[in-house]
Formats: structure tokens, sequence, C-alpha cells
């Protein structure tokens, strides 16, 4: 499948980023779950969280407190919320697939090219 | 959470020449183990998958080894389109990623 992120490039400290990843090419109704990473400058790749189709959702503890990730069937789609950001979360945000292998684990098999956020007043 | 390393950091090549990444566990992940690779503006893309399975459609040049907490990635030939850079992930808990290995033109 293909997978297109969109969202705001600018997002102001303190509110919530959110973003969209359109699929074509495959459905989001498979047994795939599907997910978020991220990478900030200079940084390693991150983990955010995924979701299965039917609403249930792993993520990193570490955001935990602080992501959303949300799907819908209708439109292909699935979503990030991530709140009360903070100049740290400055990244390229990616969507991807993950394999349906015991997740939380597995491996991501289809990657979004990645849409860059930043944090700034 | 489980640390990954990799080595070397950078990785100077000529097409043709064999190269192999090392990368590294805090703690034994078995085989659960993913190599993708990296370029600038366009979609990582996925080579390995538990340690040493070829994703679909990944040319055969490229191969993976190891289990518990040390694997390789190696590219027997390298080719002009593999100057890219390299990321292990581990899955044996919650996905983590090593912080990459470049790959670039001697």
């Amino acid at each position: 499948p293909q997978l297109q992120e969109s969202g705001p490039g600018l997002v102001k400290p303190s509110e919530t980023l959110a973003l969209t990843c359109t699929v074509s090419g495959g459905s989001i109704t498979s047994a795939y779950y599907w997910g978020w990473i991220r990478q900030a400058p200079g940084k390693g790749l991150e983990w955010i969280g995924s979701i299965y189709y039917r609403g249930t959702t792993y993520y990193n503890p570490s955001l935990q407190s602080r992501a959303a990730i949300s799907a819908d069937p209708s439109k292909n789609q699935f979503s990030l919320r991530l709140s009360s950001v903070t100049a740290a979360d400055t990244a390229v945000y990616s969507c991807v697939r993950h394999s349906p292998f015991q997740v939380p684990r597995g491996w991501f098999d289809s990657w979004g090219q990645g849409n860059l956020v930043s944090v700034s007043s | 959470d489980i640390q990954m390393t990799q080595s070397p950091s950078t990785l100077s090549g000529s097409p043709g020449d064999r190269v192999t990444i090392t990368c590294r566990a805090s703690q034994t992940i078995s085989s659960w183990l993913a190599w993708y690779q990296v370029k600038p503006g366009k979609a990582p893309r996925l080579l390995i998958y538990k340690a040493s399975d070829l994703e679909s459609g990944v040319p055969s040049r490229f191969s993976g080894s190891g289990s518990g907490t040390e694997f390789t990635l190696t590219i027997s030939s390298l080719q002009p389109d593999d100057f890219a850079t390299y990321y292990c992930q581990q899955y044996n808990s919650y996905p983590t990623f090593g912080p990459g290995t470049k790959v670039e033109i001697k």
C-alpha cells in the first residue's frame, strides 16, 4: 500500500499536534496494525504507537500520556494527536503499516514519506 | 527499554565492496530484529525481518544474520543505489531502533 501523511507543518508550544495518514492500494481493515514513527532532527527513530482498525491501540510508554491514535475505516485513514507539545516534539512524523506479529511487537513494512512538524511560537 | 547500538556510525565504501553493519541489543532479543534502508526525502524501506528473512522485492545482495544480542547486515556487492542510512530495530518488546549507520561513497 501507499501511505501519505497530511497536517500542519507548524504547531505552537502547549498545543496539540494532529496528523492524518491516508492509505491507498490497501485497506486499513486488513489484518495489519497502523502506526506512527517520528525522527527528531539529529536523533533516532522513535515508535509512537499503533492501532488496529477496530480501535485497539498500543503506545510507546514514554508518549502514552500525550499520544492518541484513531482510525476511520470509512475514509481508509488513521490519525495521530499529540498533546501539550514542546520544541522536543519537532520531528518528521511518518505513518507506517505495522506487521501483525504480537503487536506492539513487530516490524514496519510500509512507510509514508514523512511530514516535518515544527513546534514553535 | 531495550537499547540498540550500531557500528560503525559511518562506513565509506566503493561500488562492488562487501560491507557489514553490526547491531547490538542491550539484552537478548532472540531473532526479533529488522533492518531498514533510509534515503533523504524517500519513504524508509524494510529490508529484513526476523534477523535474516529478506523482504519481498529486496535484492539478494542484502543479507542478515545473528541472534541473541548481536546481529549483522551485509551487502555483498555495493551498488550505487545502496548509499543510504541503515537502521536496525528490535521487536522483542515495544519497538526501538538503533542510531543508524550511514553508508557513503568512498
